[in-house]
């Protein structure tokens, strides 16, 4: 029963360098979604996804990307790594948008210097 | 005036005490309301849903008040294993079948032997 499985744990990138954040996820949800957590800052929504095919931008989208091949797959690319991006990164999925029970993955801790 | 607003805390009880964090929400339209747990350098977990009658589930009750635009989390007999910060979540429809979800940036508990 994996539910959310979110790679790598732990990152370190260089400044410009980019990387793939991967998702995955076992329980045919439609919904999915990448949240960044900073301290002060809360959850905040960078890219999100309502099915195979179709994504959209949240609240912080600039210097990421997202694409959504499968129902399973989620993965978020950074294109040119900037400290700002230094943050604890969080794939998350539901049944549908809006539905009760948002499920997180463990979370990456990415550190851009 | 931020969309959704907890107090951050911390809130620092003894071992069997009565807690109480409220959480206030701007949007008037707010269709439906969560409260999250999130251990330290942990994913968010669902506590519970928050319904307009309120609702209780053990040692945790959550309620709603529409006409203030506020909900609580009252914790009974509080155990050292409630130590971690609550989230508030309001989830809003926002338009071509969308929905928003905001997150608070939570109340940190620590409960102390």
């Amino acid at each position: 029963n994996a539910g959310v499985t979110q790679t790598p744990k732990f990152q370190v990138l260089k400044t410009g360098q980019s990387m793939t954040l991967q998702c995955a996820q076992d329980m045919n949800h439609e919904y999915m979604s990448w949240y960044r957590q900073d301290p002060g800052m809360g959850l905040r929504l960078i890219h999100y996804s309502v099915g195979a095919g179709i994504t959209d931008q949240g609240e912080v989208p600039n210097g990421y990307n997202v694409s959504r091949s499968t129902t399973e797959d989620f993965p978020l690319r950074l294109l040119s790594a900037a400290p700002s991006q230094t943050s604890v990164y969080f794939c998350a999925s539901s049944f549908r948008q809006g539905a009760v029970g948002l499920f997180f993955g463990s979370g990456t801790q990415l550190s851009v210097l | 005036r931020k969309e959704v607003e907890q107090d951050p805390g911390p809130f620092n009880v003894p071992e069997g005490a009565t807690v109480a964090f409220n959480c206030t929400y701007s949007n008037s339209a707010s269709q439906s309301f969560f409260w999250y747990r999130q251990d330290c350098r942990k994913e968010p977990k669902l506590l519970m849903s928050v319904y307009s009658s309120g609702n209780e589930d053990g040692r945790f009750t959550a309620q709603l008040n529409r006409a203030s635009q506020y909900i609580s989390l009252l914790i009974r007999d509080s155990k050292l294993s409630d130590s971690a910060t609550y989230l508030c979540v309001v989830n809003s429809y926002s338009g071509a079948g969308s929905y928003q979800l905001t997150f608070g940036k939570g109340t940190k508990l620590s409960v102390i032997p």
